[in-house]
């Protein structure tokens, strides 16, 4: 079946510095979406990316998507400490449901 | 507040009782999900609907566990003859849409259970 592997599984890094995970799966999927979850708190939906090296920003976040659609990463630039938490990446489609392992973050002040 | 709802938010429980979960959707959201997270882990998916329909259950449900969706809206996860194992958070989450390629999971604040 559908896996979806994340690294690195924690990261820490001080504030300022740059961040990314990794999604990587065994099969191709046919989109691929990311959360972030608080620490606390219930998976909240960032971004969803869909065609093949597709690449999104929001803000500080970068999104992609590679090119044989297997694996994507998230980038931050300049962490803050509002972006601790734990990110996953999730696919979905029919009889496929799988959220990634996940990063979890950690930002030191 | 037309976000997901969940009810109880906490549930402690002695091995071997039955609970029952509850989970309204956002309105007019057609597809609804039921995953299991267990502390460091991610949302293990249990089952989803599309309207009352149940399209999907994960096989590593199992046959103590049952949900419903009677009339499309809100859902209903039963787990019967409760074991520690299963002491977790129980999230669900709905989506708009047909598809759910195209559509974003908008998650509740979930239902911690405990099986002492």
């Amino acid at each position: 079946g559908q896996q979806v592997m994340q690294i690195p599984q924690y990261q820490h890094v001080q504030e300022g510095e740059d961040f990314t995970t990794y999604c990587n799966s065994s099969t191709t999927l046919s989109n691929i979406q990311w959360y972030k979850q608080r620490p606390g708190g219930h998976p909240v939906f960032l971004i969803q990316l869909v065609k093949s090296g597709e690449v999104k920003k929001q803000k500080r976040l970068t999104f992609q998507f590679g090119e044989a659609k297997k694996n994507s990463s998230l980038h931050i630039t300049a962490t803050q400490t509002t972006d601790v938490g734990t990110y996953f990446c999730f696919s979905g489609g029919y009889q496929k449901v799988t959220f990634g392992t996940g990063t979890k973050l950690q930002v030191i002040p | 507040d037309t976000g997901v709802s969940q009810d109880p938010r906490h549930k402690i429980t002695k091995r071997g009782q039955n609970v029952t979960f509850r989970c309204d959707p956002i309105s007019e959201h057609n597809r609804l999900y039921w995953y299991r997270q267990t502390l460091g882990q991610g949302p293990e998916f249990l089952t989803y609907f599309q309207n009352e329909a149940q399209l999907e259950k994960s096989r590593l449900l199992s046959d103590r566990f049952s949900a419903e969706r009677p009339k499309g809206s809100f859902s209903t996860l039963e787990i019967q003859r409760t074991e520690q194992g299963d002491s977790a958070m129980y999230l669900c989450a709905s989506s708009p849409g047909r598809e759910v390629l195209y559509n974003e999971q908008f998650f509740g604040p979930g239902t911690r259970l405990t099986v002492l």
